[in-house]
């Protein structure tokens, strides 16, 4: 049971280029979401998914796309970087039965946007 | 909307000694709340919950009472160790319609000194 993974761990990319930025859990779970962590500003969530086919906005979605077409995938892509988008990125999954009490969070991403 | 506020850090300890994080929070529903922990490199993890008014959630020595009178939810432990360095997150998940959205604190870093 490997929970949830996220792919890359590190990325620099030159503004204006794209990328997606992998995750995946396998503990058949219904909620996933994306936040990002910034010093002084915790941890704010970008987009989320309540199931296959569903997505909605977060609290800072601009700049970021994300689509569900299975259980266990969640990609977030970024159309084109910006240095704002200098972040670590973390993917977080539950049941829906438990959104009251756990979510699962991936290892994280950092990205730099030079 | 929901909010978190927990005390600023950087919190630096004595192995030994007696921890205290605050947190309050301002939410309209019945909120649960949590404390996570990230651990250096590392993801989230979840330290420990309460669902309800007056409980108490505890973990690896970590405790918190949620205390609705006084929408508080302070982390305490009694004998903090080396390994207890990290950075500590409190937050509340708040289910309405179907936004399953968890706020986070901004978050504060504990050293534990030997």
């Amino acid at each position: 049971n490997a929970g949830v993974t996220q792919t890359p761990k590190f990325q620099v990319l030159k503004t204006g280029q794209s990328m997606t930025l992998q995750c995946a859990q396998d503990m058949n779970h219904e909620y996933m979401s994306w936040y990002r962590q910034d010093p002084g500003m915790g941890l704010r969530l970008i987009h989320y998914s309540v199931g296959a086919g569903i997505t909605d906005q977060g609290e800072v979605p601009n700049g970021y796309n994300v689509s569900r077409s299975t259980t266990e995938d969640f990609p977030l892509r970024l159309l084109s970087a910006a240095p704002s988008q200098t972040s670590v990125y973390f993917c977080a999954s539950s049941s829906l039965a438990g959104i009251l009490n756990e979510q699962f969070f991936g290892p994280g991403t950092r990205l730099t946007v030079l | 909307g929901n909010s978190v506020t927990q005390m600023e850090g950087p919190v630096t300890l004595s192995e030994e000694a007696f921890l205290t994080i605050n947190c309050t929070y301002t939410a309209t529903g019945y909120p649960s709340l949590f404390w996570y922990v990230q651990y250096p490199g590392e993801g989230l993890q979840l330290l420990l919950k309460a669902t309800k008014a007056d409980d108490k959630g505890s973990n690896k020595g970590f405790e918190a009472t949620y205390r609705k009178e006084t929408t508080s939810f302070h982390l305490e432990k009694g004998s903090v160790q080396v390994s207890d360095s990290a950075v500590y997150f409190c937050a509340l998940s708040d289910r309405r319609g179907s936004n399953y959205k968890l706020t986070f604190g901004k978050g504060t870093l504990l050293t534990v000194n030997p």
